[in-house]
């Protein structure tokens, strides 16, 4: 099992939707959680972290976080086409190494 | 990102040529990393330094070698390109290891034919 799972898509989603993007990790001692978005031939940007459990909100994005279940997830509000990107999942485990996700892809058509 | 500055952008090499990748942060950060990214494997940590003076191995280490030059500066060195490690690299530094997030370079592209 990798240690942080994440489905790769393509996830289509309309214009004005919700987009729901679920990652999930083995290492119970995790403790910190980042999503970044990275445009095709671009770098990967942060878009938010969350260390504790629950909903974590900054404009369109919310983060929420179950520790107990191991899954963190994004949540974009009102999607625009701009948002059309690979969202990454990040974990800092208990080894203090951040493990990034294989990513996943999101396509919001007009 | 002006934060971290990678060069070179774009890079072509024959196999068994040798290379070596700059990153510098201007940010006073104290960790930094190296990732390749891979289609269908996502980013993969090479190595990384915590802190200026240590450094250590990653996922991927095998046909590596890295330098913590100082705190602002970490190379990436190939010693012998081989095709397999065709990429792209991204350099990434945190302010702290453990808890900060990561910000990027804007990656180089190795093709190794």
């Amino acid at each position: 099992q990798k240690e942080v799972e994440q489905n790769s898509g393509p996830l289509s989603v309309p214009e004005g939707a919700i987009a729901s993007l679920n990652c999930t990790y083995s290492d119970r001692g995790s403790q910190s959680f980042f999503w970044y978005r990275q445009y095709s031939g671009k770098s990967p940007e942060l878009i938010m972290f969350i260390y504790s459990n629950g909903d974590k909100e900054d404009g369109r994005f919310t983060a929420q976080l179950n520790k107990a279940s191991q899954y963190v997830s994004l949540l974009i509000r009102d999607s625009q086409p701009s948002d059309s990107a690979t969202y990454l999942c990040a974990v800092i485990r208990g080894s203090y190494i951040p493990t990034f996700g294989r990513g996943t892809s999101l396509i919001v058509h007009p | 990102n002006a934060g971290v500055t990678q060069t070179p952008k774009f890079q072509v090499l024959k196999t068994g040529q040798s290379m070596t990748l700059q990153c510098a942060q201007y940010m006073n950060h104290n960790s930094m990393y190296w990732y390749r990214q891979d289609p269908g494997m996502g980013l993969r940590l090479i190595y990384y330094s915590a802190s200026e003076g240590t450094t250590d191995k990653g996922e991927v280490p095998n046909g590596y070698n890295v330098s913590r030059l100082n705190k602002r500066e970490f190379s990436l060195r190939l010693e012998s390109a081989a095709p397999s490690q065709t990429s792209v690299y991204f350099c990434a530094s945190s302010e702290l290891q453990g808890s900060s997030p990561l910000h990027f370079g804007n990656g180089t592209r190795l093709t190794v034919t």
